[in-house]
């Protein structure tokens, strides 16, 4: 079975700019979470959608957003980006959300700002 | 962004050493993880625990959830090299059994020297 792909792996961007990054999920997995990682803030929990809707957000500015298509696959978008926004961002998929669920987490899209 | 309180930062140990590690929270967590991270991947899962006073193994790795639901601690025993890598703690909430949101501790990083 393939495990979480995250694409593109690393992206360069400039102040201003919008990126999206895409996720697809363990095939079956209804479930996909994001998260912001860096150096000093550490691993963030962006949001969570499940059935195409936002089922939990964390405390991210409104420049952060994401949706999720009929097939599991999940987008998120960062718009006006900021220096900042440099961060390893994680997608993690799970079968329905449970807090029993194991959480799978993909490789990972590298994001630089300039 | 809230993180939890994970000690040691950093271990550099000798092989077939025994590594001990904790996390401690303010807030009460339903569930306690340890992952380990990889340099360019994301996240696996280690350990789960979903009690209070629960004690799990996986090999050579134990862990338990502290009874007060606020800690939880994860050991190596006989440490080979590749243990080398940042494990993480993470606690999760529950909301009507379904949430995916994940606190991550700040990261314990190994090295274990051949």
């Amino acid at each position: 079975k393939a495990g979480v792909t995250q694409t593109p792996r690393y992206l360069i961007k400039t102040r201003g700019q919008q990126v999206t990054l895409s996720c697809s999920p363990i095939s079956g997995h209804r479930s996909v979470s994001w998260y912001q990682q860096t150096p000093g803030q550490g691993l963030q929990f962006l949001f969570e959608y499940f059935s195409e809707t936002q089922r939990n957000k964390g405390n991210f500015p409104g420049r952060f957003s994401g949706r999720q298509f009929s097939n599991s696959r999940s987008e998120m978008n960062v718009s006006t980006l900021e220096l900042g926004d440099s961060a390893l961002y994680l997608c993690a998929s799970s079968l329905w959300g449970r807090i029993t669920d194991t959480q799978y987490f993909g490789p990972g899209t590298r994001l630089t700002v300039l | 962004g809230q993180q939890l309180n994970q000690s040691p930062q950093s271990m550099f140990i000798q092989e077939g050493e025994d590594v001990s590690m904790n996390c401690t929270s303010s807030s009460i967590f339903n569930t306690w993880l340890w992952y380990k991270q990889d340099p360019g991947e994301g996240p696996v899962l280690l350990i789960a625990l979903y009690k209070a006073g629960e004690l799990t193994s996986n090999g050579r790795l134990t862990a338990q959830f502290g009874i007060t639901r606020k800690d939880s601690f994860l050991n190596i025993s006989a440490s080979i090299p590749s243990d080398v890598g940042i494990y993480f703690c993470a606690g999760q909430l529950s909301y009507g059994g379904a949430t995916n949101k994940l606190i991550f501790g700040t990261g314990t990083l190994l090295a274990v020297q051949p």
